[in-house]
């Protein structure tokens, strides 16, 4: 079983704030990682799928990058709001397995 | 238009008793999976399965089983159900390893 990791685990930020927070996963036997967005009491959602060392992917105010090579991704919000506030679950998958972080819970503060 | 359903969402049962989770996708994907969130949160894999093959989690004790019908179904089924398994389950599904979808979990308490 891989390690996935995700640090902070939980983060307090000011509404208008920028942010990130980091996944760390195992560099060998890479296929894909994902970003999923995780409300309360709802199912995670898919952000971001990247595969490719380098990769940044962005959608409104949230983007990630893809490091493979030293087994890091990292996750940016700009401005925060809160409505983004979730928790933040990275995954990395080798075969048909899927490796879930912990996750990082974000609470954005009016 | 629901991609990854899961009946119930909520299962109270009695200790020793047998039951089943349904899931149902209708995206075409052609792998399904169990996942268990524990009290952490964490969600630990349980199965994962594609109609040519079953990986299951060694860590998974034999009296949980997925049953599939048919590549859009994956139930898991429980026997004697023991206070421990209360969770949230969750079934996804996923094709050519691009990205899960998850269902909405099921809230299973055994009392």
């Amino acid at each position: 079983i891989l390690n996935v990791e995700q640090s902070p685990q939980s983060l307090h930020v000011q509404e208008g704030d920028s942010t990130n927070f980091t996944c760390s996963f195992p560099s060998s036997n890479f296929y894909a990682l994902h970003w999923y967005r995780w409300e309360t009491a709802k199912s995670p959602e898919a952000l971001f799928v990247m595969t490719l060392n380098g990769d940044e992917k962005k959608k409104g105010r949230i983007s990630a990058t893809l490091n493979t090579k030293e087994g890091y991704s990292y996750l940016y919000i700009k401005g925060s709001q809160p409505e983004d506030s979730a928790t933040y679950l990275c995954a990395t998958n080798t075969g048909n397995q899927f490796y879930f972080g912990t996750g990082t819970s974000l609470t954005v503060i009016p | 238009d629901t991609a990854v359903s899961q009946t119930p969402k909520y299962l109270v049962t009695q200790m020793g008793n047998d039951k089943s989770i349904k899931c149902e996708q209708n995206l075409g994907h052609d792998t399904m999976y169990w996942y268990k969130q524990d009290s952490k949160k964490f969600l630990k894999i349980m199965f994962s399965y594609n109609n040519k093959e079953l990986i299951i989690n060694e860590t998974v004790p034999n009296r949980f089983s997925p049953k599939s019908p048919d590549k859009a179904h994956l139930n898991l089924h429980i026997n004697s159900l023991e206070l421990g398994d209360s969770a949230v389950y969750f079934c996804a599904s996923s094709r050519r390893q691009l990205g899960y979808t998850f269902g909405s979990g099921t809230r299973l308490t055994v009392v």
